[in-house]
C-alpha cells in the first residue's frame, strides 16, 4: 500500500466551478500536512499547509481528519490558472528530527473556458 | 532572494557514464534535500542533509550515488555509473533551521539511453 494515495484524475471543470480533492495517509504517526501545487515540467511549489483545525486561504480550502488519516483539498470559484497537479505531502520527523516528505502521486485537474 | 538553483537542467547520457548533478540552496538554509522522481511515480526521498553532514540517508537506491555537501554549501549528486533506471526528474530542496516548509529548486531532467 503506498504511505500517500490520491486519485489520479484528470478532473476536467469549467471555470467558475467548485472541486475537492482528497487523499489519505497510511502512517498514523504522520504530523505535518501539506498540499503542493506543481505545474508541468516545474518544481513542486507549496501550496497551503493543512491544520488540524482545518485552514483556509482565499479560494483554498485545506482540512485534516486524523482519525480517518484523511486530508482533503477545496477550490472555490476555479480559474484557468488553477489548472496544475496537486501533490498531498506528509511528513514525520524521524528521531533524528529529518522531515524528509512522503508524497502522493497527485491529483491532475483542467480548468476549462 | 535568490532561489534554490540546480544544474545542469538536462542532461542526456549513455548507461555507464557519470554524471554530477548541482544544488545551491537558498542562503542560511542548514537543510538540504533531494528527491527524485521517475516518470510515472511519486516524487521519492533520496537523503537529507544539515549543514555538510548526512542526516538520513535512506532513500538513496544504491552505491552507485554519493552525494555530498562541501562545507555546508552547495551539494552535489554523482550517479556512476548510471543505469537506464536512473531517469527521472531531480529535485533539491532547502529549508531553514526548524521549518517543515521545503523550497524546491526548478530539478534536474536526467536521461540515461
Amino acid at each position: 500500500r503506498k504511505e500517500v494515495e490520491q486519485d489520479p484524475g484528470p478532473f476536467n471543470v469549467p471555470e467558475g466551478a467548485t472541486v475537492a480533492f482528497n487523499c489519505t495517509y497510511s502512517n498514523s504517526a504522520s504530523q505535518s500536512f501539506f498540499w503542493y501545487r506543481q505545474d508541468c515540467r516545474k518544481e513542486p511549489k507549496l501550496l497551503m499547509s493543512v491544520y488540524s483545525s482545518g485552514n483556509e486561504d482565499g479560494r483554498f480550502t485545506a482540512q485534516l481528519n486524523r482519525a480517518s488519516q484523511y486530508i482533503s483539498l477545496l477550490i472555490r470559484d476555479s480559474k484557468l490558472s488553477d489548472s496544475a497537479t496537486y501533490l498531498c505531502v506528509v511528513s514525520k520527523p524521524d528521531a533524528g528530527n529529518n522531515r524528509k516528505l512522503i508524497w502522493g502521486l497527485g491529483t491532475s485537474l483542467a480548468v476549462n473556458p | 532572494e535568490a532561489g534554490v538553483t540546480q544544474f545542469p537542467s538536462h542532461s542526456v547520457i549513455e548507461k555507464g557514464q557519470t554524471v554530477t548533478l548541482r544544488c545551491d540552496p537558498i542562503s542560511g538554509h542548514d537543510n538540504l534535500y533531494w528527491y527524485r522522481r521517475v516518470m510515472g511515480k511519486e516524487i521519492k526521498f533520496l537523503l537529507h542533509f544539515v549543514k555538510e553532514s548526512k542526516q538520513d540517508e535512506s532513500g538513496m537506491p544504491n552505491n552507485r550515488f554519493l552525494a555530498e555537501r562541501t562545507g555546508g554549501t552547495y551539494s552535489t549528486l554523482k550517479v556512476q555509473p548510471a543505469e537506464l533506471e536512473d531517469s527521472g526528474v531531480y529535485f533539491c530542496a532547502s529549508s531553514p533551521d526548524g521549518s517543515y516548509e521545503q523550497y524546491f529548486g526548478p530539478g534536474t531532467r536526467l536521461t540515461v539511453t
